[in-house]
């Protein structure tokens, strides 16, 4: 089966403490992205990466963090930084000019 | 002004009505436009994508965009329960395939 996995689906942290979202896709797709998702906000753009190796800041990268060191696999740090980090968290992958095609979720909650 | 705007509702209707999901956006030069779906507590499914003007159907779904007044509409014929989820519209920015999301519209169709 083709698609997106992120794991794990609820995860539950300290405050103080950095934790990895993990992003794994096998639809063989160059961009990857990660949204955050908070009530009434919509989504909105952390970090992006067009290709391995490479990623951008998204609107809200601020007290994150990613690496691409290959093309199935996009994690996402959340770290002590992060102001608000309770959050539903979203992963993307996109096929040609603009279909993008998410993953499930992870709901992080810090207290 | 922000780029994409969506009444967030909610919006209840009863079974078998017809709904119309509204956007509008600011900015002329978006061409795709792109509607999610999204049931509670899991990841946006894309729907349908349109370029540029006109209707694009599938199903019980019609995607439509007026560029001239840069207002974009999903109408769902037939409403059944099962279309209760958050509908989200998303524009394309740039040439990085980025997207811009509205704050979603929340659907209630009831029995």
């Amino acid at each position: 089966d083709g698609g997106i996995t992120q794991s794990p689906k609820y995860l539950f942290r300290k405050e103080g403490q950095n934790v990895t979202l993990s992003c794994e896709q096998n639809l063989n797709h160059d961009a990857m992205y990660w949204y955050r998702q908070d009530p009434g906000q919509g989504l909105r753009l952390i970090y992006y990466s067009q290709i391995v190796n490479d990623f951008q800041k998204g609107d809200i990268a601020e007290g994150y963090s990613v690496s691409r060191e290959k093309k199935e696999s996009f994690p996402l740090t959340v770290t002590s930084a992060q102001k608000n980090p309770t959050a539903f968290y979203l992963c993307a992958s996109r096929t040609g000019d603009h279909e993008q095609y998410f993953g499930p979720g992870t709901r992080l909650t810090v207290t | 002004q922000k780029e994409v705007e969506q009444d967030p509702g909610p919006l209840s209707v009863p079974e078998g009505a017809i709904v119309s999901l509204n956007c509008t956006y600011s900015n002329s030069a978006f061409q795709y436009f792109m509607w999610y779906r999204q049931y509670s507590r899991k990841g946006p499914e894309l729907l349908m994508y349109t370029y540029s003007s006109g209707n694009k159907e599938d199903g019980r779904f019609t995607a439509q965009v007026d560029k001239s007044s840069k207002y974009i509409s999903l109408f769902i014929r037939d409403s059944q329960p099962s279309d209760s989820a958050t509908y989200l519209c998303a524009t394309r920015k740039g040439s990085q395939g980025n997207l811009i999301f509205g704050k979603g519209t929340k659907l209630s169709v009831k029995p």
